[in-house]
């Protein structure tokens, strides 16, 4: 089915360990995003990307990696996970164009 | 800066009944686009109406309105004959048009039976 799926859905993973969390489109949106979702603060925008190969930081980056070789895929990744990184997160997606952001359905990260 | 202010935290409402969320917003530009976002207990991010802010006329999904005061800053969320299903977290989104997006911190909506 077209649409934004991210994986998985659920991971623990230990303070220290390298955790990557794969994002995929399927409608070759121009923009892709990755937010953290915590209580009370909402949705921080950790990076995006306007193209293929094009990534910039957005506001809380630091700890986190990311790459766009395709324009399908957009991964994640936490080279040393900590606790504070214990969150949802969520892909979104964009046409070039202004307008509404396609979410995934969400990872649950628990950093123990 | 740009900001979005939503003042109710939580809020509930009997089945049927007609419930106004609300939502403040904060900026310099002239053209811009609102959202608003539902997050069922299933967690996915589903949007459930948007705005573009040149156009005058409020925009309605079904069941779903918005009142958009664009001089005030405004932009509330009406739902009409509410459902159980509309049990969730709103939230309302800002963006000029780049690739920032500014959320509110969301109104926890109850549907009671």
């Amino acid at each position: 089915d077209a649409g934004i799926t991210q994986s998985p859905r659920y991971k623990i993973t230990e303070t220290g360990r390298q955790v990557t969390l794969m994002c995929h489109q399927t409608w070759s949106h121009s923009y892709m995003f990755w937010y953290r979702q915590d209580l009370g603060h909402g949705l921080r925008l950790i990076y995006y990307s306007a193209a293929a190969d094009i990534t910039d930081k957005g506001e809380v980056p630091d700890g986190y990696v990311v790459s766009r070789s395709k324009t399908e895929n957009f991964p994640l990744t936490l080279e040393s996970a900590t606790r504070s990184q214990t969150s949802v997160y969520f892909c979104a997606s964009r046409t070039g164009g202004p307008g509404e952001l396609f979410f995934g359905e969400g990872s649950r990260l628990t950093v123990l | 800066a740009q900001t979005v202010t939503q003042s109710q935290p939580e809020m509930s409402v009997q089945e049927a009944e007609t419930v106004t969320l609300s939502c403040t917003y904060d900026t310099s530009e002239s053209n811009y686009y609102l959202f608003w976002y539902k997050q069922p207990p299933s967690r996915q991010m589903i949007l459930v109406i948007r705005q573009e802010a040149y156009k005058q006329q409020n925009a309605t999904e079904n069941r779903f309105s918005v009142n958009f005061q664009k001089a005030a800053k405004s932009f509330s969320l009406k739902i009409s004959d509410s459902q159980l299903g509309d049990t969730a977290m709103y939230f309302c989104a800002f963006t000029s048009g780049t690739y920032k997006y500014i959320f509110g911190t969301g109104t926890r909506l109850k549907v009671l039976a």
